[in-house]
């Protein structure tokens, strides 16, 4: 069965402090990993998609990356507006062209000033 | 529109009363999906439609739940004789297939409650 892990499930940061946020996934075939940020009442909103192994994208002050088995969302000097809850999805290539994803669960960031 | 509208942004309904949730997807969008979100958790998938054909509702969980996209644009999820377990953040979502693949955008939601 496809499976999307994430953790921590919670994360406070102190302005500045940079760490990262793990989506461990099993899927039958990986066609992509998405990456979404969601605030408090609004829907997720795209924040990169990674296709292969080895592959690494950024926006400001994120980048995610992405192995065989586990993509990882690296913070680099956090500011209070990065607060968010971050969603780790995947398509599997079994999903043909529906473009259904499989969410985790989420990682709340609390970055304080 | 700019984004994925989604009408009514809230509706408290009492138990065994039918809902209708309606969803505009962007414009030019071909694929439209309803996914179902509980508080703390992702969204949870209900239906895929490709145009107008149904291609995948494998998520919907049982027979109250229906969703139909009859001109390949608006979409409505309905829910029949709600429950209280409907209760949820009900989202949908749009996307157009380009080099990159689909980048799936989601609209704001409606939020459910059944009393």
């Amino acid at each position: 069965e496809d499976q999307v892990t994430q953790s921590p499930e919670a994360l406070r940061l102190q302005e500045g402090e940079s760490s990262s946020l793990n989506c461990s996934y099993t899927v039958s075939g990986l066609r992509g990993l998405f990456w979404y940020r969601q605030d408090p009442g609004k829907g997720p909103e795209f924040l990169f998609t990674l296709y292969s192994a080895g592959e690494e994208k950024e926006k400001e002050r994120l980048k995610a990356t992405l192995t065989k088995k586990e993509s990882f969302l690296h913070i680099t000097a956090p500011k209070p507006e990065d607060s968010a809850t971050y969603l780790c999805a995947v398509q599997a290539k079994g999903s043909g062209n529906t473009g259904k994803l499989i969410f985790g669960q989420g990682t709340t960031l609390q970055v304080k000033p | 529109g700019a984004g994925v509208s989604q009408s009514p942004r809230y509706k408290v309904t009492k138990r065994g009363q039918d809902v209708a949730l309606r969803c505009d997807p962007i414009s030019g969008h071909v694929s439209l999906y309803w996914y179902r979100q509980a508080l703390g958790q992702g969204p949870e998938f209900l239906t895929y439609f490709n145009y107008e054909a149904q291609q995948d509702k494998s998520g919907l969980p049982n027979d109250r739940f229906s969703a139909e996209r009859p001109e390949g644009s608006i979409s409505t999820l309905t829910i029949q004789r709600t429950e209280q377990r409907d209760s949820a953040m009900y989202r949908c979502a749009s996307s157009i297939r380009d080099r990159a693949g689909n980048t799936i955008y989601f609209g704001e939601g409606s939020w459910l409650t059944v009393v």
